[in-house]
């Protein structure tokens, strides 16, 4: 496989449910970055981070949880998730943090839905 | 003042007409300038890069690119329904500390 791709592409979760969502690259970056979209709203950084280490945190709330546990692969964790946390969340990697001389690179994105 | 601005749109523009969509920046020390196209429900796929003043072409999309005025914009040619999608501006800040998305315009092509 190449590029980024996202697991799972679907999620329907309740409010008290604990998941994971998967981002796994094989293009060789060392940055890989979390973004939420919400309907008819700009993308919004959630985390970043730079060979597994946290480089930026954006106001998340803690019931997000990233992990990182090493370059290639990148997690967020969700738990006791609100209704208005519904949205698409894209993965991205670059080759360097913030650097992007070819741009960033996205996953297919995971549509979540919390009921 | 945001980083990077577009306005939403949406834009329409008939079927074999040129789109013009705009995108401003605040940070004069920006290097890298970027267009994803991201269709409904999909996620951003890179169409343009620019990193000099000008234009540079790629097939029906040119990209333009004006530093002194702090504008890039993408004209897109021959414009097909299959264009219609959100177009999101993405720049690179000084030193490339920061990469910043605008919030897009929607484009619609009409047949």
């Amino acid at each position: 496989e190449t590029g980024v791709t996202q697991t799972p592409r679907h999620l329907v979760m309740g409010m008290t449910n604990k998941k994971s969502l998967k981002c796994e690259q094989h293009l060789g970056h060392n940055a890989m970055y979390w973004y939420k979209q919400s309907a008819k709203k700009p993308l919004e950084l959630m985390f970043v981070y730079s060979l597994e280490e946290r480089v930026e945190n954006n106001s998340v709330p803690s019931r997000f949880s990233p992990e990182c546990p090493n370059s290639s692969h990148l997690f967020l964790h969700l738990h006791t998730l609100q209704p208005e946390d519904s949205a698409l969340y894209l993965c991205a990697s670059s080759l360097e943090p913030w650097q992007a001389i070819d741009g960033y690179t996205f996953g297919s994105g995971t549509r979540l839905t919390v009921v | 003042q945001k980083e990077v601005e577009q306005n939403s749109g949406p834009l329409s523009v008939p079927e074999g007409a040129i789109a013009s969509l705009n995108c401003t920046y605040s940070d004069r020390g920006s290097q890298s300038f970027f267009w994803y196209r991201q269709y409904s429900g999909k996620s951003p796929e890179l169409i343009m890069s620019i990193y000099s003043n000008g234009d540079k072409e790629d097939g029906r999309f040119t990209a333009q690119l004006n530093k002194a005025s702090q504008y890039v914009s993408l004209l897109i040619r021959d414009s097909q329904p299959s264009d219609s999608a959100t177009y999101l501006c993405a720049v690179n800040a000084n030193n490339f500390n920061k990469f910043y998305f605008g919030s897009g315009t929607k484009l619609n092509v009409k047949p």
